[in-house]
């Protein structure tokens, strides 16, 4: 079974701390994808990353950066978390080509729920 | 740029009933399209896609969705809803441009009244 894991489920910070969201796929997919949800707005693209060492903006990058250092692993960094980060946060891979493939779908993680007071 | 409009927020049909939720894109050229549900405190799940051949797909649960290109539209439809079907559900397409990226609309929150 394909697992996207996210490490913390729920996370409560304060406003100004460094925050890392970690994200671990298990199926070397070359695609990984941080999202983030709230409600009303659905599932807006933050940023993504089709290789090692490469990242592309979504939508939505402003107040966030990434790293992906090794294939399997893709973190969210928020340099100084503000209370309007506060929203869950979903992790996502795809093998390459992504998911319109027959057989290819896009994985997500059961998502992160954070907060920041 | 590439969007995605989902019709309305909130839907609510009796158990038994028919399920219709809206999904409109904006493109000239057709991307391609997906259905996915989230359940309470779950990750998403694909319910069907659409890339090439048939307009008619039909997906997971029972539900299946056609692709109407003079109406750039991508419903989703299941004949008699089931309690277990409350959930929300998420239209999102993929740019032919940009295979790896996908985008998804607001989402619908399905309700199923007993």
């Amino acid at each position: 079974d394909v697992k996207v894991t996210q490490s913390s489920r729920y996370l409560v910070k304060r406003t100004g701390e460094k925050v890392f969201l970690e994200c671990v796929q298990d199926m070397d997919h070359e695609n990984m994808f941080w999202y983030r949800q709230d409600p009303g707005l659905g599932l807006r693209l933050i940023y993504f990353s089709y290789d090692v060492k490469m990242k592309e903006k979504g939508d939505i990058p402003e107040g966030y950066s990434v790293s992906r250092e090794k294939k399997e692993r893709f973190s969210l960094i928020l340099e100084s978390a503000s209370t309007n980060q506060t929203s869950m946060y979903l992790c996502a891979s795809t093998p390459r080509g992504g998911a319109i493939f027959s057989g290819n779908t896009i994985y997500f993680g059961e998502g992160s729920w954070l907060t920041v007071v | 740029a590439q969007s995605v409009t989902q019709l309305g927020s909130h839907v609510s049909v009796s158990e038994g009933a028919l399920v219709l939720l809206r999904c409109n894109y904006s493109s000239s050229v057709p991307p391609y399209l997906f259905w996915y549900v989230q359940y309470p405190n779950q990750g998403l799940q694909l319910l069907l896609k659409y890339t090439t051949g048939a307009t008619l797909v039909k997906g997971i649960n029972g539900f299946e969705a056609e692709f109407k290109k003079s109406e750039t539209s991508f419903h989703l439809t299941k004949p008699s809803a089931h309690m277990s079907d409350a959930a929300e559900y998420f239209c999102a397409v993929t740019p032919q441009s940009s295979a790896s990226k996908i985008i998804f609309g607001s989402g619908t929150r399905l309700s199923i009244r007993p």
